[in-house]
């Protein structure tokens, strides 16, 4: 079974208005974290927002937030008034047990399109 | 202040040759990855070094890839006897200790092997 699953493999959305991009996960530890990072043509991937499993609260930075459901292994990113900057893939990645399994796993990945 | 930085931005080289891509992670980070990013896929992990050792390398997909980070800064991966399914971007990142999440990348290597 796929560790992260990114259903949506491209999106399309009007400049101003929120948009959710989906994101579940499979591990049977109960310690890990979720990550979202950004990577815009130039390449680079940016961190954007972490949510740990133990976390109480949505994790929010600033226009990103994450809708953590655990129950149901999913963490949707939410990105509130997109703009045209927002165009870009987005993958979710997850780190699997405590401190010391490092590796990250990556989805395949959401190409989001901001529309003027 | 500076973030990763990955040299060089894009690699050519004919099949069979050998290629060291390098990175430089953000000053004081101690742990350093290295990712694979093949065309239409999200980047898959490679190698993980903390300080100077090798961590965990199973995701090197066979004895031709190689990395070192001698003295716990800069790494770099070595390619021998690239083949045309080496071509990838090659990713670097860094955070600060084995006791932090957040892992910061570099903008990455394009290797094309012809």
């Amino acid at each position: 079974a796929q560790k992260i699953t990114q259903t949506q493999p491209g999106m399309f959305v009007q400049e101003k208005e929120a948009v959710t991009l989906d994101c579940t996960y499979d591990t049977s530890d109960p310690s890990y974290g979720l990550f979202w990072y950004k990577q815009p043509s130039s390449g680079e991937m940016i961190f954007l927002i972490y949510q740990g499993s133990y976390d109480q609260q949505n994790a929010t930075e600033g226009r990103y937030s994450l809708n953590f459901q655990k129950a149901r292994k999913s963490a949707n990113l939410v990105i509130s008034a997109s703009q045209l900057g927002d165009s870009a893939m987005y993958f979710c990645a997850m780190r699997e047990g405590r401190f010391g399994n490092e590796k990250l796993t990556f989805g395949t990945g959401t190409r989001l399109t901001i529309i003027p | 202040g500076a973030g990763v930085s990955q040299t060089p931005s894009n690699k050519v080289t004919e099949k069979g040759k050998y290629v060291e891509l390098r990175c430089d992670p953000i000053s004081g980070h101690t742990a350093l990855y290295w990712y694979r990013q093949s065309l239409g896929q999200g980047p898959e992990f490679l190698i993980y070094f903390q300080g100077t050792g090798a961590a965990d390398d199973s995701g090197l997909p066979n004895d031709r890839f190689f990395a070192v980070r001698p003295e716990g800064s800069v790494s770099t991966l070595k390619i021998q006897r690239t083949e045309r399914g080496d071509s990838a971007v090659y990713l670097c990142a860094s955070k600060t200790s084995a006791y932090t999440d957040t892992q910061y990348f570099g903008p990455g290597t394009r290797l094309t092997v012809l």
